[in-house]
């Protein structure tokens, strides 16, 4: 099944480090969602966002929506131990069925102290 | 706790025997949907219900599966005949269906192993 382009794969960050991650797809999203999934367990919802352009901040997390629809970015403010795990980002499409989320390929953070 | 729960949360079962998971959404949600995540990778769709009708499924979802919402509020996946290939995570969401996003939110999922 189609998945979204997230990057990158993997990261390696000091604790108190910022950082960005970002998904882009071929295709128009209607909605853009980032999940953070910790091993074992299911994704849970970090932030949602449902205009292009449209910014949208969580704690030190922040979000945006791409203008062109086709792209999303993530940004992690002074990061720690705690934000390790794995960060899907997810959508929802244009055309078929608008309930259907299409995930990326996710990110993988590990924070070292 | 009223977010979705699922159960079970592991299940490992031999080649060829029938398995059934069952998933309770938020309270109220209308709308519930199983995604299949393998190891690696993003969960990835399989179906939605909306109440009671299942509204769409995916490729993914083989004749060996079927799942179920008969009084709109709890779910069942049931894999008939299970397979290596069935390995893998299973999570239910569940969102409601009026204006604006309809957020999924997701439960804890029930890992499969197939022996």
């Amino acid at each position: 099944g189609q998945q979204l382009n997230q990057s990158p794969q993997s990261m390696f960050i000091q604790e108190g480090e910022d950082v960005s991650m970002n998904c882009t797809s071929s295709s128009i999203f209607n909605t853009w969602l980032w999940y953070k999934q910790d091993p074992g367990e299911g994704p849970v919802l970090l932030i949602a966002l449902y205009k292009a352009g449209e910014l949208t901040s969580n704690g030190r997390l922040t979000a945006q929506f791409g203008i062109t629809r086709k792209d999303s970015f993530l940004n992690i403010s002074a990061s720690i131990p705690s934000d390790v795990g794995i960060y899907f980002c997810a959508g929802t499409l244009t055309t078929g069925t608008a309930s259907k989320l299409t995930f990326g390929t996710g990110t993988r953070l590990q924070v070292t102290l | 706790d009223t977010g979705v729960s699922q159960d079970p949360r592991h299940k490992i079962t031999k080649r060829g025997q029938n398995v059934t998971f069952r998933c309770d959404p938020i309270s109220e949600h209308n709308r519930l949907y199983w995604y299949r995540q393998t190891l690696g990778q993003g969960p990835e769709f399989l179906t939605y219900f909306q109440n009671e009708a299942q509204l769409e499924k995916s490729r993914l979802l083989s004749d060996r599966f079927s799942a179920e919402r008969p009084k709109g509020s709890f779910s069942t996946l049931e894999i008939q005949r299970t397979e290596q290939g069935d390995s893998a995570m299973y999570l239910c969401a569940s969102s409601s269906s009026g204006q604006g996003l309809k957020t999924q939110y997701f439960g804890p999922g029930t890992r499969l192993l197939v022996l």
